[in-house]
């Protein structure tokens, strides 16, 4: 039961332009959720997350939006850098964090 | 400065041997996370344990056996009776607060079972 959802496998944009990278989660459990940056064969790391109880949150170039009723999270990064290239998984966390398998962004010049 | 670190960072092994990869960190966390990482896949969480001397199974957890006799300390020991052990091991340790919750992640260990 895949509980985290990421349905586009892969994103590219150009440097300078907003990327928005979706997430789908089923688990109403959830009390916060989380998004990371990863590179292959490196540990995640964390850029911004949200709680339940919000529906937005900004932090520098990167904005969560949460749509409870929907249980659909969006991230908006703007500007987009070469330095974003990344699989960021979405992350939704109760006892665990339970992750998404990661959208492939990739920022072209 | 603070942080998790693993190791050895590669690690290869023979078919049937057990071994242990390594996970510390200085960050007074008092929860730590073991995860695997396969081609294609997310995370997936093998152990946690959210208090010294207590620990709970995960995701998938055959094969696998840990300790937490330190606060600083989460070994997982990979079984010869985990079926397909070759992977990206991850560990992270967790700060919960009143507004905020968030895993910290060590740099990873790979795995190749010879």
């Amino acid at each position: 039961d895949q509980q985290v959802k990421q349905n586009s496998p892969s994103l590219s944009v150009q440097e300078g332009r907003i990327s928005i990278l979706n997430c789908d989660y089923t688990n109403s459990m959830f009390d916060y959720f989380l998004w990371y940056k990863k590179y292959p064969a490196e540990g995640p790391t964390f850029l911004i997350s949200i709680s339940s109880i919000k529906d937005k949150n900004e932090d520098g170039r990167f904005t969560v939006f949460l749509n409870k009723s929907a249980k659909h999270l969006s991230l908006h990064i703007v500007p987009s850098q070469p330095g974003d290239s990344a699989v960021p998984p979405c992350t939704g966390t109760a006892s665990k964090l339970t992750f998404g398998t990661g959208t492939r962004l990739q920022v072209t010049l | 400065d603070g942080g998790i670190t693993q190791s050895p960072k590669y690690l290869f092994r023979k078919e049937g041997q057990n071994v242990t990869l390594s996970c510390e960190q200085n960050l007074n966390h008092d929860a730590m996370y073991w995860y695997r990482q396969d081609p294609g896949q997310g995370l997936r969480l093998i152990y946690y344990s959210q208090i010294v001397n207590d620990f709970q199974k995960g995701d998938i957890a055959e094969g696998y056996s840990v300790s937490r006799e330190k606060k600083e300390s989460f070994p997982l020991t990979v079984t010869s009776a985990q079926k397909n052990p070759t992977a990206f091991y991850l560990c992270a340790s967790r700060l919960q607060g009143a507004w905020s919750d968030t895993q910290y992640f060590g740099p990873g260990t790979r795995l190749t079972v010879l």
